[in-house]
């Protein structure tokens, strides 16, 4: 079946604008998790949703950066006002439980110019 | 904050040698789970060890954990150069939050 699609692949933005990012989870996977990857590095949490509980966003960076789930499957993250420092790979992974494996989409490469 | 870090940062051997990385955790843990990434894709699940078990096999990757240590490690024998990317550790913090360490860049050379 489909894995986790993301979209777009790559992105490229001017400092000061806004960017979403897109998840398509596999279906039927109730956990999304978003993370971040900077260049050579590991991986940053930043947030996570569980069916229909309270989001965990304790890994958001900023209150530029928002993200949401609608109808526990699709998930767009949010970036606003964009800045250098936000130029990273943006991964995606979903999972039927939290206790097992994630599966990651190939992630959004954003580049703030 | 991270929950694991591997060790060590970077790796590199001969082709059909065999290959050793390191996670230390800090809080106890019900599972540990491997990853590998190859570069500019997203992360594969390699292989799950629960906090019961010692050692894991799944072809030629072998997984050890010591709960007394807080660490695991992970062995590939025989490596190829297929195998050349970067590997990770990550641990459940808190209620359902998986947090990944750094990573060790694996390079395995023909």
């Amino acid at each position: 079946g489909a894995g986790v699609s993301q979209s777009p692949s790559n992105k490229v933005t001017e400092k000061g604008k806004d960017v979403e990012l897109r998840c398509d989870p596999i279906s039927g996977h109730t956990a999304l998790y978003w993370y971040r990857q900077s260049l050579g590095q590991g991986l940053e949490f930043l947030i996570y949703f569980q069916g229909n509980s309270a989001p965990d966003k304790s890994g958001l960076p900023s209150d530029r950066f928002s993200a949401e789930r609608t109808g526990g499957s699709v998930s767009t993250l949010t970036i606003q006002r964009t800045q250098q420092e936000d130029s990273a790979v943006y991964l995606c992974a979903s999972t039927r439980d939290g206790n097992l494996p994630l599966h990651f989409g190939n992630g959004t490469r954003l580049t703030v110019t | 904050s991270q929950q694991g870090e591997e060790d060590p940062q970077a790796l590199s051997i001969q082709e059909g040698e065999n290959a050793t990385m390191n996670c230390s955790y800090k809080t106890s843990i019900n599972n540990l789970q491997w990853y590998r990434q190859n570069s500019g894709r997203g992360l594969v699940h390699l292989i799950l060890i629960r906090s019961n078990e010692r050692e894991k096999h799944s072809g030629r990757l072998r997984v050890t954990l010591d709960t007394s240590k807080k660490s695991s490690s992970l062995l590939i024998t025989a490596s190829r150069a297929a195998d050349t990317a970067s590997y990770f550790c990550a641990q459940i913090q808190g209620a359902q939050k998986l947090v990944f360490g750094q990573g060790t860049r694996l390079t395995i050379n023909p």
